[in-house]
């Protein structure tokens, strides 16, 4: 297994407050990237990293901020959580982007639940 | 825009049947296409990869080939096994990953 831990593995938070999720590799790979799983939508990209402070917005980045001040943390910042951002969230990692098709290597998740 | 369409679940099926899940996509320039699959309470893992046309990518007695000419990536199996259940996800990459939303197959003894 690639070496990628996500925590916390379960969070239960209220509406309204802030929620930081991390993501943690051993592996020295440049580009890191938070999706969101539901049902009916399968993977959808929130944000991603091209390396140590270069960040940029994927498909549903709304209401999500994200950090990277080391190679090996990425961290996914809900600054209001909402019920809609109710998910569960993965992290993954790649050693490049793009056609050149490396692939992408999952953490294990974290299931989050806005009350 | 780019993306995956592929066949919704659950797919089931008695265990030594033969597996078929679809898998089409759009996209501008030339992707490469990848089967991946999520076991129960884990992320998802790279099953296989065809990086052009006609390539044929396969594990685990998987297979799927790479048809630039009807867009798509179908996943066969010849003899699902219990232990295969899980869900399934079709992707392709030009700058991004981009995933279909998942087919979860059930295979029963």
């Amino acid at each position: 297994d690639a070496g990628i831990t996500q925590s916390p593995r379960h969070k239960v938070t209220e509406t309204g407050t802030p929620v930081t999720l991390r993501c943690h590799q051993t592996e020295n790979h440049r580009y890191m990237y938070w999706y969101r799983q539901d049902p009916g939508h399968g993977l959808r990209l929130i944000h991603y990293s091209y390396g140590v402070k270069d960040t940029d917005k994927g498909e549903v980045s709304d209401g999500y901020s994200v950090s990277r001040s080391k190679t090996e943390d990425f961290l996914l910042t809900l600054e209001s959580a909402t019920s809609s951002q109710t998910s569960v969230y993965f992290c993954a990692i790649s050693e490049s982007i793009g056609s050149d098709n490396s692939p992408l290597h999952f953490g294990n998740g974290t299931r989050l639940t806005v009350t | 825009g780019d993306s995956v369409t592929q066949m919704e679940g659950p797919v089931t099926l008695s265990e030594e049947a033969f597996l078929t899940i679809n898998c089409t996509y759009t996209a501008t320039g030339y992707p490469s296409l990848f089967w991946y699959v999520q076991y129960p309470g884990e992320g998802l893992q790279l099953l296989l990869k065809a990086t052009k046309a006609d390539d044929k990518g396969s594990n685990k007695g998987f297979e799927a080939t790479y048809r630039k000419e009807t867009t798509s990536f179908h996943l066969e199996k010849g003899s699902v096994q219990v232990s295969d259940s899980a869900v399934y996800f079709c992707a392709h990459t030009t700058d991004k990953l981009i995933f279909g939303t998942g087919t979860r197959l059930q295979v029963f003894p």
